[in-house]
């Protein structure tokens, strides 16, 4: 499976946007990106998913590069319950069973 | 619809006993995944099975780990002869159908399993 880059952490204040990029310069034609978060002692809750084009849901949009080597998860507003450890993860649509998880980025969020 | 449950939620055992972790999946969901934390790390892949079958087990440890999903009742987990470096929180997750590459893994709260 490719590999993914994320910061290991950012900040934001509450209200405000925030945008959590990864980097997959290795992704195949075959990848779909995936997010998921993890809040503190829970387990892993899945954001968002796409493939090429732009996509948005209750939770949040995710912006995918014409070339699609990086992504950027957006919170349009950052909430105190969004605070988490948010996760990039490529799928191979050849081979879907497991998740591989990196070490994500610890997201922030200050009132 | 209730979603994923684990139990227990916490599990305190000492070196050398047995540890039973158990999964039950959403309703209409026949995989579950198992995936193991340490602290301080991401999550690993350990096992992915299908209503009496292992499809994957490449993450499993080579000893004292097994996992089964019986015809009725919960997955489980088992951990023998556990070792202090067994302690981590341990996620199960489940989904509806494999094969398809949009399709989304519900995980369960965790079982934190800590070896005295």
């Amino acid at each position: 499976d490719a590999k993914t880059t994320q910061p290991n952490s950012m900040e934001s204040n509450e209200e405000e946007p925030v945008h959590l990029p990864c980097n997959h310069s290795t992704i195949s034609g075959t990848d779909y990106i995936h997010w998921y978060r993890q809040l503190p002692s829970q387990g892993p809750e899945y954001v968002i998913h796409g493939l090429t084009s732009n996509v948005n849901n209750r939770m949040a949009s995710l912006a995918i590069a014409e070339d699609r080597k990086s992504s950027t998860l957006i919170l349009h507003r950052a909430t105190l319950r969004d605070a988490a450890v948010y996760y990039c993860i490529l799928r191979d649509s050849r081979n879907t069973d497991k998740l591989i998880f990196g070490t994500g980025t610890r997201l922030q969020v200050f009132p | 619809n209730a979603g994923v449950m684990q139990n227990p939620r916490h599990l305190v055992r000492r070196r050398g006993q047995e540890a039973r972790l158990r999964c039950s999946p959403m309703k209409g969901h026949s995989h579950v995944y198992w995936y193991r934390q340490l602290p301080e790390e991401g999550l690993k892949f350990m096992v992915y099975l299908q209503k009496e079958n292992i499809i994957d087990e490449s993450g499993m440890p080579k000893e004292r780990f097994s996992a089964e999903f019986p015809k009725e009742g919960p997955s489980i987990l088992r951990i023998q002869q556990v070792v202090r470096g067994d302690s981590a929180a341990y996620f199960c997750a489940s989904s509806q159908k494999q094969g398809i590459s949009t399709d989304t893994q519900y995980f369960g709260p965790g079982t934190r399993l800590t070896v005295l």
